[in-house]
């Protein structure tokens, strides 16, 4: 079946560090996929997505393409900030399925 | 932006009682709404995917008499925990997909969560 796996956390690093937060996936066909945001005790928000091969989501400064050919959506952002830190969660969405498939989410502080 | 609130954020109840969470699509309709449960520091498990006006589809090992979704209208699905056990403590968050003509079906809006605490 599909899957999400994303890089294991804790990731922690310095306000206007890179960020790169890797996100792999399996499906078949051509999924929809997506990067949410949880802040601490909230609901998820989602941060960006992407429906096609070779698309690139973007949002508040982070960025992801989607790789087909290496099954990939990496997140990244070039200069971090303290208020980044959450947990983000990498997700797809099978190609006429309904419901989302999540990675298992990557805690990220940011000290400043 | 699409706006799913949850009700409530928080509870407390003793063992063996019933707890009903309402979640809401205030600004636009869904014909789909999700439930999932998340634990500590781990990822979304989804429990079930409701559509309106039927019943609620259970993902495998998910207890449809302990965990009954209603979802009877367009802005609205309940989740509600019979006869609740300390292991049934969980944060649980629903989602919305919205089903208008024009904006995207793809995405889902996630409600705040309900944080449940049975003691």
């Amino acid at each position: 079946g599909d899957s999400v796996t994303q890089m294991e956390g804790p990731v922690t690093l310095s306000e206007e560090a890179f960020l790169t937060i890797n996100c792999t996936y399996t499906a078949t066909g051509y999924p929809s996929l997506f990067w949410y945001v949880q802040y601490p005790g909230e609901g998820l928000q989602l941060l960006l997505k992407a429906t096609k091969a070779d698309d690139k989501g973007s949002n508040k400064g982070f960025e992801a393409t989607y790789r087909k050919e290496t099954t990939s959506f990496h997140l990244e952002k070039g200069s971090v900030q303290v208020s980044d830190s959450a947990v983000y969660f990498c997700a797809l969405k099978g190609q006429g399925a309904q419901k989302l498939v999540f990675g298992q989410g990557t805690r990220l502080t940011i000290n400043p | 932006g699409a706006v799913v609130s949850q009700h409530p954020s928080w509870v407390i109840c003793k063992s063996g009682t019933s707890v009903k969470i309402e979640c809401r699509s205030l600004d636009f309709q869904a014909t789909t709404m999700f439930w999932y449960r998340q634990f500590p520091k781990q990822s979304l498990m989804l429990m079930a995917t409701s559509n309106e006006g039927s019943k609620a589809t259970y993902e495998q090992g998910v207890e449809k008499d302990k965990f009954l979704i209603n979802h009877a209208s367009l802005t609205l699905s309940t989740l509600t925990v019979t006869s609740a056990h300390p292991e049934d403590s969980s944060f649980y968050i629903c989602s919305a997909r919205y089903s208008g003509a024009s904006g995207n079906t793809d995405t889902q809006y996630f409600g705040p969560g309900t944080r449940l605490t049975v003691l």
